[in-house]
C-alpha cells in the first residue's frame, strides 16, 4: 500500500532556531517527492521538488533532502522565523500511472514563537 | 504567485441545498483535481480531470459531481448538501505528466449545518 508518513506531528521552536521534519513513503514506483507549506485555511505552496536521481535540494532557508534507496527524506528549516509557522507536507508521486498520482502525507504542524 | 482561483473561500450553508465551488485557472493546464481536507488531516483526492470532457473519480468516494467543459474551468456540485460534507475542498491543477508540479487554490472551507 502507497504511503506516507511525516513526524514529528506537530513542533514547537524558538524563533532564530533550526529544525528537520521527517518523511518516510512506501509509494513505488517512485516519481518525485515534494514538499509544501501550507498556512492555515490556505492550499499548500511547494517549497521543493525532487526526482529519484537528486538527493538535495534548497529554496532559501529549507532544505530538503532524499534518500530514495531507504525511501526517506527530510526538510531542514534554518533560523526559523514567526512565518515559518504552518504545516509541511511531504507529497510522493507514483510513475505508475499517466496522472501521476499524489500521496500526502497529514503534515507537520509547525509553531514559531518569538 | 499561482494563477488558480476558487470561490467562495468560505460557505455556510443549510442542509438540502444545491452548492457548486468554482475553480478556474490562468495557466493552461490540462490536468485539474479537487481534493478533500478534514483538519489536521492530509489531502483526498475526489475528483480529477485530464482534460476537456474528462471526469474521472478519485481515491475518495464522495457524493459530488464534476464537469470539465472548458480547460480553465473545473467546478464540484453538490446537489442536496449534509453535514458530513463539512470539510474543505482544494482545487488543484498541473501541465501534466509526472514530476509536474501542482498549483493549489485557496480552498473553500464548507460547513453545512
Amino acid at each position: 500500500k502507497n504511503q506516507v508518513e511525516q513526524s514529528p506531528q506537530s513542533l514547537i521552536i524558538l524563533e532564530g532556531k533550526n529544525c528537520t521534519l521527517q518523511c518516510n513513503y512506501t509509494v513505488s514506483p517512485f516519481s518525485n517527492l515534494r514538499w509544501y507549506k501550507q498556512d492555515t485555511g490556505r492550499g499548500p505552496v511547494s517549497l521543493t521538488i525532487m526526482t529519484f536521481s537528486e538527493n538535495t535540494k534548497s529554496n532559501g532557508r529549507y532544505t530538503a533532502t532524499l534518500d530514495a534507496d531507504t525511501k526517506q527524506s527530510s526538510l531542514h528549516i534554518t533560523a526559523s522565523q514567526l512565518s515559518d509557522s504552518a504545516s509541511y507536507i511531504c507529497v510522493v508521486s507514483d510513475r505508475g500511472s499517466t496522472l501521476g498520482r499524489l500521496y500526502f502525507g497529514r503534515g507537520t504542524q509547525l509553531t514559531v514563537w518569538p | 504567485e499561482a494563477d488558480i482561483y476558487q470561490t467562495p473561500r468560505y460557505l455556510v450553508i443549510g442542509t438540502g441545498k444545491k452548492i457548486t465551488l468554482e475553480c478556474s485557472q490562468t495557466m493552461g493546464h490540462d490536468k485539474m483535481y479537487w481534493y478533500q481536507q478534514d483538519p489536521g488531516m492530509e489531502l483526498h483526492l475526489i475528483h480529477y480531470s485530464y482534460g476537456v470532457n474528462s471526469t474521472e473519480k478519485g481515491d475518495l468516494s464522495s457524493e459530488s459531481t464534476v464537469s470539465r467543459i472548458r480547460t480553465e474551468h473545473f467546478p464540484l456540485t453538490l446537489e442536496s448538501a449534509r453535514p458530513s460534507h463539512t470539510s474543505q475542498y482544494l482545487c488543484a491543477s498541473s501541465e501534466g505528466g509526472v514530476g509536474i508540479e501542482a498549483f493549489f487554490g485557496q480552498g473553500t472551507r464548507l460547513t453545512v449545518v
